[in-house]
């Protein structure tokens, strides 16, 4: 079946323009996850959704990220007024259920450049 | 909260050879799990193998195995039979049961000689 989707996959950005970046979790998977990968860094997370509620948003760095989950299935992660320090791998996972250990995957991520 | 380290920035090995990565953890709570995630270059990130923490047995995948050391807070992962198709970043992972995100360290860069 098909996995988690993420668009576009690569985008620039001049500092101070908003992006908006997508994410296509797994149907009928009821967690998805946002991480933020640095170049030569492992993941760091930002935000979690189950379902459409937003239940931790202790990983976003500051209030100019901003991500929501209207539906329950399609993710997006808005960053505005983006800034060099932003330029990053935003990847997307999602999770049949949230507990347990149930593994996440994860899908190929979005290269946002900000220059 | 917890935190995941690891100390060796890349390995090689020789095909065929066996090499094992290092991972350390800290964690305060009793229940949590332990990953190790594969990312090849320019692929997505996918599971290597898992072990619940309070499971004493070593978990196996296939050529792939973990050392679980929990008294140590040590997890490592041992390749057998290293192919060219494991060159990837690998990264440790921890989850607690009460938490749902994975945290990472900082991943290290395993090459497999020809």
């Amino acid at each position: 079946g098909a996995g988690v989707s993420q668009s576009p996959r690569y985008k620039v950005a001049k500092r101070g323009q908003d992006v908006a970046l997508r994410c296509d979790p797994i149907s009928g998977h009821v967690s998805l996850f946002w991480y933020q990968q640095a170049l030569g860094q492992g993941p760091e997370f930002l935000t979690y959704f189950q379902n459409e509620a937003q239940l931790d948003k202790s990983g976003l760095p500051s209030d100019r990220f901003f991500a929501e989950r209207p539906e329950g299935s399609v993710s997006t992660l808005k960053i505005q007024r983006t800034q060099q320090e932003d330029s990053a791998v935003y990847l997307c996972a999602s999770s049949l259920y949230a507990d347990r250990g149930h593994e996440q995957y994860f899908g190929p991520g979005t290269r946002l450049t900000v220059t | 909260a917890q935190t995941v380290t690891q100390s060796q920035p890349e390995m090689s090995v020789q095909e065929a050879e066996t090499v094992t990565l290092s991972c350390t953890y800290d964690t305060s709570e009793s229940n949590y799990y332990l990953f190790w995630y594969k990312q090849p270059p320019s692929r997505q990130m996918i599971l290597v193998i898992r072990q619940e923490a309070y499971k004493q047995q070593n978990a196996t995948e296939n050529r792939f195995s973990v050392n679980f050391q929990k008294a140590a807070k040590s997890f490592s992962l041992k390749i057998s039979d290293s192919q060219l198709g494991d060159t990837a970043m690998y990264f440790c992972a921890c989850r607690t049961g009460a938490n749902s995100k994975l945290t990472f360290g900082k991943g290290i860069t395993l090459s497999v000689r020809p």
